[in-house]
């Protein structure tokens, strides 16, 4: 019984590379959210989707990117890494959607650039 | 819009002591609320929830009602245990397509 399940959980990014943020959950659930974690500032949105082949914006999406070809895949590219992006990276998703069904999050991934 | 304002920690209690974390909230429509728990080194998992006004969400011994008059939702425990210690984040939804979270408060429970 998985769950979400992200990988790698550390990074160390030099400024300027890029990487992808791998995601996938097995409870086929079709929401699926990726949060950004940063200290005394709890979780902001960075990407959301509703299904596959659909994503849309959350409240910091500048400087990311995101796909979901696949119910269970959605990973999150950073192109430039910026010292900005260093932050604690959450992969989340919920079954329908709606305001009463909760998140499952992953363990999260941190990641460093310098 | 909407938001979540939680109380700041950290929080450092006795065992079997008494806890109280406040969380009022902001929103534009009828939000479901929430409190999740993060432990060490993992990610947030639901602790309990409420999805109307004058519901009481329960679990583990947590409690929390959703008071629409005073836009409130503060987590309670009778007696705190040692396994207590985490960041406890109040969260609320309207649309189920955003969650907004608080900050975060962290609990340290001594022996």
């Amino acid at each position: 019984n998985a769950g979400v399940t992200q990988t790698p959980k550390f990074r160390i990014l030099k400024i300027g590379q890029s990487m992808t943020l791998q995601c996938t959950q097995d409870m086929n659930h079709n929401y699926m959210y990726w949060y950004r974690q940063d200290p005394g500032m709890g979780l902001k949105l960075i990407y959301y989707s509703v299904g596959a082949g659909i994503t849309d914006k959350g409240e910091v999406p500048n400087g990311y990117n995101v796909s979901r070809s696949t119910t269970e895949d959605f990973p999150l590219r950073l192109e430039l890494a910026a010292p900005s992006q260093t932050s604690v990276y959450f992969c989340a998703s919920s079954y329908a959607g709606t305001a009463n069904s909760p998140l499952h999050f992953g363990n999260g991934t941190r990641l460093t650039v310098t | 819009g909407d938001s979540v304002t939680q109380m700041e920690g950290p929080v450092t209690l006795s065992e079997e002591a008494f806890l109280t974390i406040n969380c009022t909230y902001t929103a534009t429509g009828y939000p479901s609320l929430f409190w999740y728990v993060q432990y060490p080194g993992e990610g947030l998992q639901l602790l309990l929830k409420a999805t109307k006004a004058d519901d009481k969400g329960s679990n583990k011994g947590f409690e929390a009602t959703y008071r629409k008059e005073t836009t409130s939702f503060h987590l309670e425990k009778g007696s705190v245990q040692v396994s207590d210690s985490a960041v406890y984040f109040c969260a609320l939804s309207v649309t189920g397509n955003q969650f907004y979270f608080g900050t975060g408060t962290s609990l340290t429970v001594i022996p």
